[in-house]
């Protein structure tokens, strides 16, 4: 039981470059989310999926795109890398999206774009 | 709106006594629920305890628990006989019924236990 699994890790990519976060989770939880972390600004949501076939824009989407393949997987793409987005990104789920469900994190990938 | 404040970026504590990591709330939602999460050097956030708006007692897990004052809006963190691992940054946040799937998070605060 993995929990919520993240690759990659770590990434450095060149402005303009695409690449995708994949996340996946074994918990059977209906809710995923994407945040991104950055030095004194605590944690901010990207996207989420309430559930399976839904996505759905949070705090900061701008410059992003979300998938919800199944139920376990929610990738997080980046269509054209700006510097602005070097940020450390957290995928998390929870079982539903009421106000007292716990959502469990992933371990984070650090992105570097330069 | 929903808003999550921590005002102390940071705290230093002795080995063995107890800290208060503050959070302080602003809502209109009915009902929510307050999260505290630990974020080590690691990396990793690891959630740590959970209070909704209506229970009535303070919540409790081991060395945690929440001083949950509603009228106040304050839902404040005490970790009793600190120990060395409990170094880390460590996070408030609040997840409301209307606005159920987002988490909003304060800014944390980095927490140092001294020897």
């Amino acid at each position: 039981n993995a929990g919520v699994t993240q690759t990659p890790k770590f990434q450095v990519l060149k402005t303009g470059q695409s690449m995708t976060l994949q996340c996946a989770q074994d918990m059977n939880h209906n809710s995923m989310y994407w945040y991104r972390q950055d030095p004194g600004m605590g944690l901010r949501l990207i996207y989420y999926s309430a559930s399976e076939g839904t996505t759905d824009k949070g705090e900061v989407p701008n410059g992003y795109n979300v998938s919800r393949l199944n139920k376990r997987e929610f990738s997080l793409r980046l269509e054209s890398a700006a510097p602005s987005q070097t940020s450390v990104y957290f995928c998390a789920s929870s079982s539903g999206p009421g106000y007292q469900e716990t959502q469990y994190f992933g371990p984070g990938t650090r992105l570097l774009v330069l | 709106a929903q808003k999550i404040t921590q005002t102390q970026p940071g705290m230093f504590v002795q080995e063995k006594e107890a800290v208060t990591l503050d959070c302080t709330y602003d809502t209109s939602d009915p009902s929510y629920g307050l999260f505290w999460y630990k974020q080590p050097s690691s990396g990793e956030m690891i959630f740590l305890i959970y209070q909704g708006s209506y229970d009535q007692q303070n919540a409790t897990e081991g060395r945690y628990s929440l001083n949950f004052q509603k009228a106040r809006k304050s839902a404040n963190l005490v970790i009793s006989a600190s120990q060395l691992g409990d170094s880390a940054m460590y996070f408030c946040a609040m997840r409301g019924t209307n606005t159920g799937n987002q988490f909003y998070f304060g800014t944390g605060t980095s927490l140092t236990v001294i020897p």
